[in-house]
């Protein structure tokens, strides 16, 4: 079973532009990771929030995490064509085992040049 | 430093008949999971090895898939015998050992197709 959900389920913008993606979820987490895929490759990690975290920044891009609402944001400044990719988002949770990650049905980023 | 890799890249065979993918993890990470993800889906756990340990089968369908980790490095899984909706990209993954903190890489998947 899935727990996060990503919102958009797709998106489309002009290069230069920012991308928002959205993640909800539903049980207590440990961390939650974001992870791309680009068509017919494996995942990449992108970035990973702990839930004691509000804010994170990796170079263009900015997570935000809010447990109250059980909810992550992805932001992706002034994007690239080479950002065309699959989003997803991953939630590690807590208690029991430390190492099970249940990923969302992703969102698919369309970068237009 | 050399990525997750996995072997075949691309399988076509006919249902009924058996398939093996392999997978070779990150030199010194301990912990390997074998995901499925079907076309616009996230990936989903099948199984998780720490060392030669499966600490983690319970979403492995055991009538047909089975999976093995020997010396703690390499690991293969079997379908025997395939179905038509086991047709599927299935990835391998490894992470350090690290309680909490889980950033797992992946390799490039084995897309199988049943015909």
């Amino acid at each position: 079973s899935q727990q996060g959900e990503e919102d958009p389920q797709a998106l489309s913008i002009q290069e230069g532009e920012n991308a928002t993606m959205n993640c909800s979820y539903k049980t207590s987490i440990n961390n939650l990771q974001w992870y791309r895929q680009n068509s017919g490759r494996g995942l990449v990690h992108l970035i990973l929030i702990r839930s004691n975290e509000r804010e994170k920044h990796s170079g263009r891009l900015r997570v935000t995490l809010d447990t109250s609402k059980k909810s992550s944001s992805l932001l992706i400044t002034a994007s690239r064509a080479a950002d065309t990719a699959s989003y997803f988002c991953a939630t590690l949770n807590s208690g029991g085992s430390n190492y099970k990650l249940t990923f969302g049905k992703g969102t698919l980023l369309t970068v237009n040049p | 430093e050399a990525g997750v890799v996995q072997s075949p890249r691309y399988k076509i065979i006919e249902k009924k008949q058996p398939v093996a993918f392999w997978c070779n993890p990150i030199s010194g990470h301990n912990t390997l999971y074998w995901y499925l993800q079907n076309l616009g889906q996230g990936p989903e756990l099948l199984i998780r090895y720490e060392n030669e340990e499966a600490v983690d089968d319970s979403q492995l369908p055991k009538d047909r898939f089975s999976a093995e980790r020997l010396k703690g490095v390499d690991s293969t899984l079997k379908i025997q015998p395939a179905e038509l909706g086991d047709s599927a990209v299935y990835l391998c993954a490894s992470s350090l050992e690290a309680a909490g903190i889980n950033e797992q890489f992946f390799g490039p998947g084995t897309r199988l197709t049943v015909l």
